[in-house]
């Protein structure tokens, strides 16, 4: 257990659903992250948030729409997706700022996401 | 943009064989590099990390070096186990404060029993 916590590990959806994917952190982490994991290519940052703000936003698509209630919690939410949206969907944890910092990130194990 | 490749993509090693595992990165104004190992259908998890100031980092069997003005780094494995299966992604940090982690493709690793 890393202390990031996914649900569900798997999903499988049509393009017309609305689905959310969760993500839960236990480490007192301030900063939370988003990555797609397609295969043969490398993960992709996706949204970063610190201190409950949104920081980055690399290009992605609107049919992806982050949310980040608390400095615990983010949500990704999903609609109208396209079926090269399939992938692994990472979400990470780490501490940001102050004289030890080395951020080191903490992966939980990942959605499987379907578009069907 | 920073470009993370690691080489090779795959490969075989019999069981007691070291294993060495090499990432190079475009960009060398780096704050950290870290090694990952994800197992099949699971998230990463951190093997270790190495500050741009420092030249290695040992953890166990377990050996990262830096080399940052070249662009490179290297994870080593000795007397690898069938456990070390796995694909080994590493990933490097740009500058204090900024979280935006580059990866590259991993070397996916199968050690041969």
């Amino acid at each position: 257990e890393t202390g990031v916590t996914q649900t569900p590990r798997h999903l499988v959806m049509g393009m017309t659903n609305k689905k959310s994917l969760k993500c839960e952190q236990h480490l007192g982490h301030n900063a939370m992250y988003w990555y797609k994991q397609s295969a043969k290519k490398p993960l992709e940052l996706m949204f970063v948030y610190n201190f409950k703000e949104q920081t980055e936003n690399n290009s992605v698509p609107s049919r992806f729409s982050p949310e980040c209630p608390n400095s615990s919690h983010l949500f990704l939410h999903l609609h109208t997706l396209q079926p090269e949206d399939s992938a692994l969907y990472l979400c990470a944890s780490s501490q940001v700022g102050g004289e030890w910092t080395k951020n080191i990130q903490y992966f939980g194990a990942g959605t499987r996401l379907s578009v069907l | 943009k920073q470009e993370v490749t690691q080489i090779p993509a795959a490969l075989s090693v019999p069981e007691g064989e070291n294993l060495v595992l090499n990432c190079s990165f475009t960009d060398s104004a780096i704050y950290n590099l870290q090694w990952f190992r994800q197992d099949p259908g699971k998230g990463l998890t951190s093997l270790l990390l190495i500050q741009s100031s420092q030249r290695e980092q040992t953890s166990g069997r377990l050996n990262a070096s830096l080399d940052k003005s070249s662009g490179r780094s290297t994870l080593y494995i000795a007397a690898s186990q069938p456990g070390d299966s796995a694909t080994y992604l590493c990933a490097v940090s740009p500058t204090y404060g900024n979280n935006r982690l580059a990866f590259g493709k991993g070397n996916q690793v199968v050690v041969i029993p």
